[in-house]
């Protein structure tokens, strides 16, 4: 079966640090990854989708970059947070190959507080 | 654009109480439709979905059926349990745009009380 881990599960930064989640996917090859942020009482934002390795795709301009290095890796990003980057942060994956109008699994999620 | 309404909670009910959380959406051509649920400190996790008009998805006690000439998928559930409590979140995916976007709702909380 396929599983999804993100670390840290929490993170307190202060403003202006470097930022680095990490979120891998067991169980499958290609999958799709997304990044998601959730600001406290808001619904989901998405931030990154990849469809394969090195290739990201970036919904908002933002403090935040991506990457992907391994085929099951996304890694997300920063040189130097904002107060604003403070949320919750989810990593998601969905079956190689599919549209978007198939399902996405969601890992635990990262909770950031940037002081 | 796409997009999704859902009714903004909080939303507070007794145990066994009948639950309604309301969702309509806006989109082009036949999107899938999926509710996810989001216990406290947790990720979200897929409760249901149904990917054409007049399928009903349905998962733990709970149910939604994709109406197309109401454009909703109203979230159910005949009897609650203190374990319900959680965040509630709609979300359609759908061709066209970007690609990697299922769009959610802002999420309804329900809370439960014994």
């Amino acid at each position: 079966s396929q599983t999804i881990h993100q670390w840290p599960a929490t993170l307190v930064q202060p403003v202006g640090s470097p930022l680095s989640l990490e979120c891998t996917v067991e169980g499958t090859s290609n999958p799709n990854l997304y990044w998601y942020r959730q600001a406290a009482g808001r619904g989901l934002q998405l931030l990154f989708y990849s469809v394969g390795i090195g290739q990201i795709s970036s919904e908002v301009p933002q403090n935040l970059s991506a990457s992907r290095p391994q085929d099951r890796q996304f890694i997300l990003s920063s040189k130097k947070l904002l107060l604003s980057d403070s949320g919750f942060y989810l990593c998601a994956w969905s079956v190689a190959g599919t549209k978007i109008k198939e399902t996405q699994y969601f890992g635990p999620g990262t909770r950031l507080l940037v002081l | 654009g796409d997009s999704v309404t859902q009714m903004e909670g909080p939303v507070t009910l007794s145990e066994e109480a009948f639950l309604t959380i309301n969702c309509t959406y806006t989109a082009t051509g036949y999107p899938s439709l999926f509710w996810y649920v989001q216990y406290p400190g947790e990720g979200l996790q897929l409760l249901l979905k149904a990917t054409k008009a007049d399928d009903k998805g349905s998962n733990k006690g709970f149910e939604a059926t994709y109406r197309k000439e109401t454009t909703s998928f109203h979230l159910e559930k005949g009897s609650v349990q203190v374990s319900d409590s959680a965040v509630y979140f709609c979300a359609l995916g759908a061709y066209g745009g970007s690609q990697g976007n299922l769009i959610f709702g802002k999420g309804t909380k329900l809370s439960v009380k014994p």
